[in-house]
């Protein structure tokens, strides 16, 4: 069965640090992945999605990035954190079959602070 | 552009109790999918049931049973029985082959009363 872990879970960082958050999916080939934000109260956010390694889309500009270096492996970067990227990131995966989407199913998230 | 709304930020139901979370969307397509997503106080989203707009049938799943209206633009939740677990927030979701993306609403707060 196919499982997405999610690392840290818990992150308490200074303005303007750098930041790395890793998502990966096992049992599971090619799979399309998301990066979500959630502030506090409020829906999910879209930031990046990928289909295939090294093809990253984003959605909302801002000082985050992503990349994907491995079939199954998804990663959140930023240079710099500011106050505003504080929230709870979603990973998600799916995977694409045949002209119909498939569902998102979502890892565990990390809860961000930047102080 | 697509869009998802739930009116009602929070509701609440007493256990053993029935109750129904509504969505309405606005879109152009005719092929879509929608689904109900459940986050608890962990904060995972957790997949309830989907629906493809294709189908003339509602999509259930136990307790879980969904009115899809497509001409109305309407997507409800039942859930039947209501369980001290199934208390979390719940948000509707559109996803449509124009934009490749997963488009939420706002979320309900379901509170389930012992």
């Amino acid at each position: 069965s196919q499982t997405i872990h999610q690392w840290p879970a818990t992150l308490v960082q200074p303005v303007g640090s750098p930041l790395s958050l890793e998502c990966t999916v096992e049992g599971t080939s090619n799979p399309n992945l998301y990066w979500y934000r959630q502030a506090a109260g409020r829906g999910l956010q879209l930031l990046f999605y990928s289909v295939g390694i090294g093809q990253i889309s984003s959605e909302v500009p801002q000082n985050l990035s992503a990349s994907r270096p491995q079939d199954r492996q998804f990663i959140l970067s930023s240079k710099k954190l500011l106050l505003s990227d504080s929230g709870f990131y979603l990973c998600a995966w799916s995977v694409f079959s045949g002209g119909a989407t498939d569902t998102q199913y979502f890892g565990p998230g990390t809860r961000l602070t930047v102080l | 552009a697509q869009t998802v709304t739930q009116s009602q930020p929070e509701m609440s139901v007493q256990e053993a109790e029935t109750v129904t979370l509504s969505c309405t969307y606005d879109t152009s397509e005719s092929d879509y999918y929608l689904f109900w997503y459940k986050q608890p106080p962990s904060r995972q989203m957790i997949l309830v049931i989907r629906q493809e707009a294709y189908k003339q049938q509602n999509a259930t799943e136990n307790r879980f049973s969904v009115n899809f209206q497509k001409a109305a633009k309407s997507f409800s939740l039942k859930i039947s029985d209501s369980q001290l677990g199934d208390a979390a927030m719940y948000f509707c979701a559109y996803y449509g082959g124009a934009t490749n993306k997963l488009i939420f609403g706002t979320g309900t707060l379901l509170a389930v009363q012992p």
